[in-house]
């Protein structure tokens, strides 16, 4: 079965500081791997996505994310926080045909000026 | 505007008063789902639907129901609901295996059973 694994449930970084935040997943073939955003009071945004091809993906807002199948990863990186990026982030995993899609249990970013 | 409308936003019942959660979308997508989201459990997956009158379980499909009677709604009913229903719910939908992958999701429906 899929499942995704998202060590950090909270981190705190200051605006201007770079950001990881890690994801590992589980999956038997090439997963199709999402990284979503959640404001406040909000529905889900998404950030990136990874199908196949370049391991290094860009999404919007100035994330991008880099894909190791060797270490079952799918960390997301931004080099420069704003303090709008404080929110929860999701890692996702899904398969071909996108019957089912398996999120993990999300990572809140604190921004401190 | 391409949108997943979900209604109502919020809704305090009480245990065992049925009620129905409905999610619409204006994308012509195949591909339907519901999810809850808890602290620290992240989204999990209760019913998903691949097309009309096609619907299978997630992970966590216990007291729910639903169908899928037209391509663009996929209401999600709660026969009976009990206090660990309480939760907030997010209807999703995708265009299926002609799209990119990414799923477009509805502002939520916050939901309290006392």
């Amino acid at each position: 079965a899929q499942s995704v694994t998202q060590p950090d449930i909270h981190i705190t970084v200051s605006e201007g500081a770079s950001l990881e935040l890690r994801c590992n997943y589980s999956y038997g073939a090439t997963p199709y791997l999402f990284w979503y955003v959640q404001s406040p009071g909000q529905g889900l945004q998404l950030l990136l996505k990874y199908f196949s091809g370049d391991t290094l993906v860009q999404g919007i807002k100035g994330f991008e994310a880099e894909f190791k199948r060797s270490q079952s990863s799918f960390n997301l990186r931004k080099p420069s926080v704003h303090w709008s990026d404080a929110a929860e982030y999701f890692c996702a995993v899904g398969q071909r045909g996108y019957q089912k899609v398996t999120f993990g249990t999300g990572t809140k970013l604190q921004v401190i000026p | 505007e391409a949108q997943v409308t979900q209604n109502p936003r919020y809704l305090i019942t009480v245990t065992g008063k049925k009620l129905t959660v409905t999610c619409s979308q204006n994308m012509n997508h195949e591909y339907m789902s519901w999810y809850r989201q808890d602290p620290g459990l992240g989204l999990r997956q209760i019913y998903y639907s691949m097309n009309v009158e096609v619907t299978d379980k997630g992970d966590v499909p216990e007291g729910y129901k639903v169908s899928r009677k037209e391509k663009r709604n996929f209401p999600l009913i709660l026969e009976s609901p009990s206090p660990n229903q309480t939760s907030l719910y997010f209807c999703a939908s995708n265009s299926g295996t002609s799209g990119t992958g990414e799923l477009f999701f509805g502002e939520g429906s916050r939901l309290t059973v006392l």
